[in-house]
C-alpha cells in the first residue's frame, strides 16, 4: 500500500521569502508524483508532476519540485512567494503502470500543507 | 466547455436520509473518481470508475454507492445518510490514453452537512 505524508500542515512564510514544503511517500512499486494547489473554495488543480527523467520538475506559477528517490521525497519550492500563493498544498503519488501495483491512475494524497503569505 | 461538473454545489440533509451528488463531464474520460475531503485526511478516495459499467471501491466506500451508466456521469448516492459523511465531495476524471495522462481534473466540489 502507499502513503503519503507532508510534514508541515502549516507553514507561514513573509512575501518575497523562500518556502519549501515537504513530502515523503512510501511505495513497494514506481511511482508517479504530484503536487496539486486548491485555493479557498476552489477544487484542486495540477501544480506540477514527476513521470521520468529529470528529477527537477518545474510546474506553473514559479514552483518546482525535486524527486529523490533514496530518500522517497518529493518537496515542492517556490524561490520567492507572493500573496497570491496562499492556498493549501497536496502532494499525492500513483502508481507507474506496469510497475506491478494496483493503483495505476489512482491517486492517494497526503494531508496538505496551508501555506500563509503574509505582507 | 464547461469540463467538470458538480451538483449541487451545497447540500444539507438529515440523518438517514438518501442524498446523490451528481458529476458530469464533457471530455470523455475514461476514468472518474470521488473522494471526500477532510481535515487533517486529506483526500481520500471513496469509489472509482475505468470506464462506463465499471466501478471499484477506492480507501473509504461504506455507505456510499455508485453507478456509471455513461461515460460522462458518475453519481454519488449516500443511501442512509450519516453526520459522519459531512464533508466536501470532489468528483475527478482522468484518462490515461492521452498527452498529458495521468493528471486528474476536479470539479468545484460539493459541501455537504448531515444534520
Amino acid at each position: 500500500a502507499q502513503s503519503v505524508t507532508q510534514l508541515d500542515s502549516q507553514v507561514p512564510v513573509f512575501e518575497e521569502a523562500p518556502v519549501e514544503l515537504r513530502c515523503n511517500y512510501s511505495s513497494s512499486v514506481s511511482v508517479y508524483l504530484f503536487w496539486y494547489v486548491q485555493y479557498p473554495n476552489q477544487g484542486l488543480q495540477l501544480l506540477l508532476k514527476y513521470l521520468s527523467g529529470s528529477t527537477l520538475v518545474k510546474g506553473i506559477n514559479g514552483f518546482e519540485a525535486e524527486f529523490n528517490k533514496s530518500q522517497t521525497s518529493f518537496h515542492l519550492r517556490k524561490p520567492s512567494v507572493h500573496i497570491s500563493d496562499t492556498a493549501e498544498y497536496f502532494c499525492a503519488v500513483s502508481d507507474q503502470p506496469y510497475a506491478g501495483g494496483t493503483s495505476y491512475g489512482k491517486l492517494t494524497f497526503g494531508q496538505g500543507t496551508i501555506l500563509t503569505v503574509h505582507p | 466547455d464547461a469540463g467538470i461538473t458538480q451538483s449541487p454545489r451545497y447540500k444539507i440533509t438529515e440523518t438517514g436520509r438518501q442524498v446523490t451528488l451528481m458529476c458530469h463531464q464533457t471530455w470523455s474520460h475514461s476514468y472518474m473518481f470521488w473522494y471526500r475531503q477532510d481535515l487533517g485526511h486529506g483526500l481520500r478516495l471513496i469509489y472509482y470508475s475505468a470506464a462506463a459499467d465499471i466501478t471499484d471501491k477506492g480507501e473509504v466506500p461504506d455507505g456510499y454507492v455508485v453507478s456509471r451508466s455513461k461515460t460522462e456521469n458518475f453519481p454519488l448516492t449516500l443511501e442512509s445518510a450519516t453526520r459522519s459523511q459531512t464533508s466536501v465531495y470532489f468528483c475527478a476524471t482522468t484518462d490515461p490514453g492521452l498527452a498529458g495522462r495521468d493528471t486528474q481534473y476536479f470539479g468545484p466540489g460539493t459541501r455537504l452537512t448531515v444534520l
